[in-house]
């Protein structure tokens, strides 16, 4: 069992949307916060969303605020992430983590936003 | 505001040992980190979680050669016996309430 599978990432256009989902397995989804972590083409690992382990807190980095929206379904123990007005440097691999060290990367998905 | 700093790039040469450093910003010198490898082409993945004190848990498959220590606000990673499949990227990551911080990564070169 994977505990944690990235998917709907694409290729969109500035100004676009995506949703992304990550399908949690093999450990009490509803327990845990979680994160949306992504790396960018230059390698560089950013810090991109935060919901509470009841998705009744959520935080975000300045560069999506307003922009992003981190969700969770503890009954399908799956966390989202909707990303609208993409900008060219919100390209890279999306990954979603678990609390606070973390000790299990998924493959991600990867967002690429160009015209 | 939690920031975690590593130098870009240490090299080695092959069967020596190597030791990273990841330092922490002034005021969190209490806080543990992770480190996390990321070979070519590859994901990232999770070698330990290491604490103030220098006590760390690696994850599972995570070699013997690969160890943590911890001084003041410095987080390090010793690798011994220093392999060619060694030759990654190396991350360390702190985290505070809500957020997840990442050093600027090391890349290392076996030599």
């Amino acid at each position: 069992q994977v505990p944690l599978v990235e998917s709907g990432g694409g290729v969109v256009q500035p100004g676009g949307s995506l949703r992304l989902s990550c399908a949690a397995s093999g450990f009490t989804f509803n327990k845990y916060g979680m994160h949306w972590v992504r790396q960018t083409p230059g390698k560089r690992l950013e810090w991109v969303a935060f919901a509470t382990h009841d998705g009744g807190n959520t935080n975000y980095a300045d560069s999506v605020r307003g922009r992003f929206t981190i969700s969770r379904d503890n009954s399908k123990d799956t966390l989202y992430l909707q990303m609208n007005s993409l900008k060219t440097e919100d390209t890279g691999v999306y990954y979603c983590t678990k609390g606070n060290e973390i000790d299990y990367w998924g493959r991600g998905t990867l967002v690429f936003v160009s015209s | 505001q939690v920031v975690v700093t590593q130098s870009p790039s240490a090299s080695a040469s092959l069967g020596a040992s190597i030791k990273l450093t990841c330092t922490l910003s002034s005021g969190q010198e209490n806080y543990a980190i992770a480190w996390h490898q990321q070979l070519p082409e590859k994901g990232p993945r999770f070698l330990m979680k290491l604490n103030k004190d220098g006590s760390h848990k690696k994850g599972d498959g995570i070699p013997d050669r690969f160890s943590g220590s911890s001084s003041g606000a410095e987080r390090f990673l010793t690798i011994s016996s220093l392999q060619s499949e060694d030759e990654a990227d190396y991350y360390c990551q702190t985290w505070g309430t809500g957020i997840q911080v990442f050093g600027g990564g090391t890349k290392l070169t076996v030599l």
